[in-house]
């Protein structure tokens, strides 16, 4: 079956730091893939998505990009601020399904 | 904006009862979801419903049902509920076109006694 690989946590920054989350995946194909985030007290919310091999999906500042080579889909941000502590999940969609995989989560602290 | 919203924020059950959680949302989606969420486990998807009357089994269905008898409200019952149904559930929804985002609601967390 597919699954999700992400790098355990917690990842603990400074401000202004670069950020790397790694997400690798085991599917058939080429499924699209999500990055969710999860603020304290909160559900989950999409962060960013990439349909197809080679996209590069961006939402406030955070990037990943689809490589097929390597599956993977790994989250950055040049810059985390205190603000974008949380959990962050990556998530496969299944073919054939409108159901989602979803990695273990990673959780960001951030201090100023 | 999409809107889904969960009866309950926090639950206090005792073993044994029968608990309701009732997930609502406002965008005339097809699809809604609902998942477990534990610590080092992630989400894990219990049951998830393509239409009215319409239900298919998640990854751990065992100890659930669910109920939806109407397109914009996704039941989800624990029929005798256990203490290691203690979690935090979530629901989502999504629209069926294909690009399947899903939106989710904030969460009940479920203490089973």
């Amino acid at each position: 079956g597919n699954s999700v690989t992400q790098m355990e946590g917690p990842v603990t920054l400074s401000e202004e730091a670069f950020l790397t989350i790694n997400c690798t995946y085991t599917a058939t194909g080429y499924p699209s893939l999500f990055w969710y985030v999860q603020y304290p007290g909160e559900g989950l919310q999409l962060l960013l998505k990439a349909t197809k091999a080679d996209d590069k999906g961006s939402n406030k500042g955070f990037e990943a990009t689809y490589r097929k080579e390597t599956t993977s889909f790994h989250l950055e941000k040049g810059s985390v601020q205190v603000s974008d502590s949380a959990v962050y999940f990556c998530a496969l969609l299944n073919s054939g399904y409108s159901t989602l995989t979803f990695g273990k989560g990673t959780m960001l602290l951030v201090s100023p | 904006d999409v809107k889904v919203t969960q009866s309950s924020r926090y639950l206090v059950k005792r073993t044994g009862e029968k608990v309701f959680l009732e997930c609502v949302q406002d965008m005339d989606h097809e699809n809604m979801f609902w998942y477990r969420q534990d610590p080092g486990l992630g989400l894990r998807l219990i049951y998830f419903s393509y239409d009215v009357k319409m239900k298919e089994k998640g990854d751990i269905p065992e100890g659930y049902s669910v109920s939806r008898e109407k397109k914009e409200r996704f039941s989800l019952i624990l029929e005798s509920a256990s203490t290691n149904q203690t979690s935090m559930y979530l629901c989502a929804s999504s629209l069926g076109d294909g690009r399947e985002t899903q939106y989710f609601g904030p969460g009940t967390r479920l203490l089973v006694l």
